[in-house]
């Protein structure tokens, strides 16, 4: 049964680097069909999808969080990471990890269908 | 990219009750690229559904999803205590890139 587990530092100072782990487990990293993403969701608000990698190495961004976001892959660990810069207060939030299903209709379309059960980072000093 | 909106903001209902959610795109997207999510308080999201209709594994028959171009619609035919809780849709929009509704709080009356 595959698992995604979330770790990293639970506070982090303003104009710092977030970092974050996601884990891996009952299944490969490096399956040809999916895509790992990193979702958050600030205190009291909703999901905002921050980014997507595949195996490969590939990545893709939201546009509002880009010119911050890089997230990277290391296949023999079964990990992905989240590395956010400049982090403000703003950027408080329960951070999740999902795997993005791969679906084949004579083409892909994507969905998360396995969450970890995410961690929470607080920005402040 | 498409932007999402949720209606009602909230729903309050009872136990055994109908509930219809809806989510509204503002550009016509491809009827694949909609899913749905549950969200009880301190849990991550769940998959409900996915290609607009398709249910996830383990998931009751009671939740149903419908809907094209547009419009779209989550369905619960009888509210059980373990449904009340907050309901995302969400817009797989190609390369990948992905857009969150603003969700819909299911709550007891």
């Amino acid at each position: 049964q595959l698992q995604l587990q979330e770790s990293g530092p639970g506070l982090v100072k303003p104009s710092e680097t977030l970092s974050l782990t996601c884990t891996v487990s009952g299944g490969s990293i490096s399956g040809n069909n999916h895509y790992w993403g990193w979702i958050r969701q600030p205190p009291g608000k909703g999901l905002e999808w921050i980014g997507t990698i595949f195996y490969s190495g590939s990545t893709y961004y939201s546009p509002s969080l880009e010119s911050r976001v890089t997230i990277s892959v290391d296949t023999p660990k079964n990990q992905f990471y989240l590395r956010l810069t400049s982090v403000t207060a703003a950027d408080t939030a329960v951070y999740y990890c999902a795997r993005n299903f791969g679906d084949y209709v004579g083409y892909f379309y994507y969905y998360m269908d396995v969450w970890g059960k995410g961690t929470t980072v607080t920005v402040s000093s | 990219e498409s932007v999402l909106t949720q209606s009602p903001g909230t729903l309050s209902l009872s136990p055994g009750e109908r509930a219809t959610l809806s989510c509204r795109a503002s550009e016509n997207v491809n009827t694949n690229y909609l899913a749905w999510y549950q969200q009880k308080p301190g849990q991550a999201p769940r998959l409900l559904i996915s290609g607009a209709s398709n249910r996830a594994t383990g998931i009751p028959d009671r939740f149903s999803g419908s809907g094209s171009g547009t419009d779209f619609t989550l369905t619960i035919s009888r509210l059980e205590p373990e449904d009340f809780a907050v309901y995302y849709c969400q817009l797989y929009g190609g390369s990948p890139l992905f857009t969150f509704g603003p969700g819909t709080k299911v709550d007891i009356k």
